[in-house]
């Protein structure tokens, strides 16, 4: 089936710094890939779409300057954290769909960040 | 806009007992419904889906059944062991816009 691959599982940061998460379609091309946010304990959060080759469509209450999104091929989506702080520190996941196939939207195995 | 009901955990249960976590949705036309579980540190899994009405999704010993008319879609399994202790999360699928809606998780833990 579909893999999507997200790199790197874990990092710690300092404050103020940036961090960038990327997610990789292995074996099908994405046109539209999903950024979601986990808190401790709760659900996922729809942060953004990420669709290739233009703009990301933010969530209400997500800021845009500090969550860059990049989709500059049929493959590759990323995420940076910008100016990282503590409240950043959260399970990041992303998405995509196989739209040749049936099946569902397949979930990276997450990126654990942690500033300090 | 669209939303996931799910049961509040967390649930505790002994091996081999039987297993409901209950499920209902909100949602406009006919979306796909999924079950993703989520083991301690680790990202999310797709356990079963189903895409259409009385469509039954089943997996591993899992399974629901996509009910349209109670805007339902309860996982269960007959026989739970401690290896299916996680969190888990139910979730619609928007096939035209192709976000998901998830509920907020159920954490399972199956004692010995």
């Amino acid at each position: 089936g579909a893999v999507v691959s997200q790199h790197p599982s874990r990092v710690i940061c300092k404050s103020g710094t940036s961090v960038k998460i990327e997610c990789r379609s292995l074996d099908f091309q994405a046109t539209t890939m999903f950024w979601y946010r986990q808190f401790p304990k709760k659900s996922l959060m729809l942060m953004a779409t990420s669709n290739e080759g233009s703009k990301a469509t933010y969530e209400q209450g997500v800021e845009k300057d500090k969550f860059l999104i990049n989709h500059a091929s049929l493959t590759l989506s990323t995420l940076t954290v910008t100016s990282a702080h503590p409240e950043d520190s959260s399970f990041y996941i992303c998405s995509a769909r196989d739209l040749g196939t049936l099946d569902g939207y397949t979930f990276g195995s997450g990126t654990r960040l942690t500033v300090v | 806009g669209d939303s996931v009901t799910q049961m509040e955990g967390p649930v505790t249960l002994s091996e081999e007992a039987f297993l409901t976590i209950n499920c209902t949705y909100t949602a406009t036309g006919y979306p796909s419904l999924f079950w993703y579980v989520q083991y301690p540190g680790e990202g999310l899994q797709l356990l079963l889906k189903a895409t259409k009405a009385d469509d039954k999704g089943s997996n591993k010993g899992f399974e629901a059944t996509y009910r349209k008319e109670t805007t339902s879609f309860h996982l269960e399994k007959g026989s739970v062991q401690v290896s299916d202790s996680a969190v888990y999360f139910c979730a619609l699928g928007d096939t035209n816009a192709g976000k998901s809606t998830f509920g907020d998780g159920t954490t399972l833990t199956v004692k010995p």
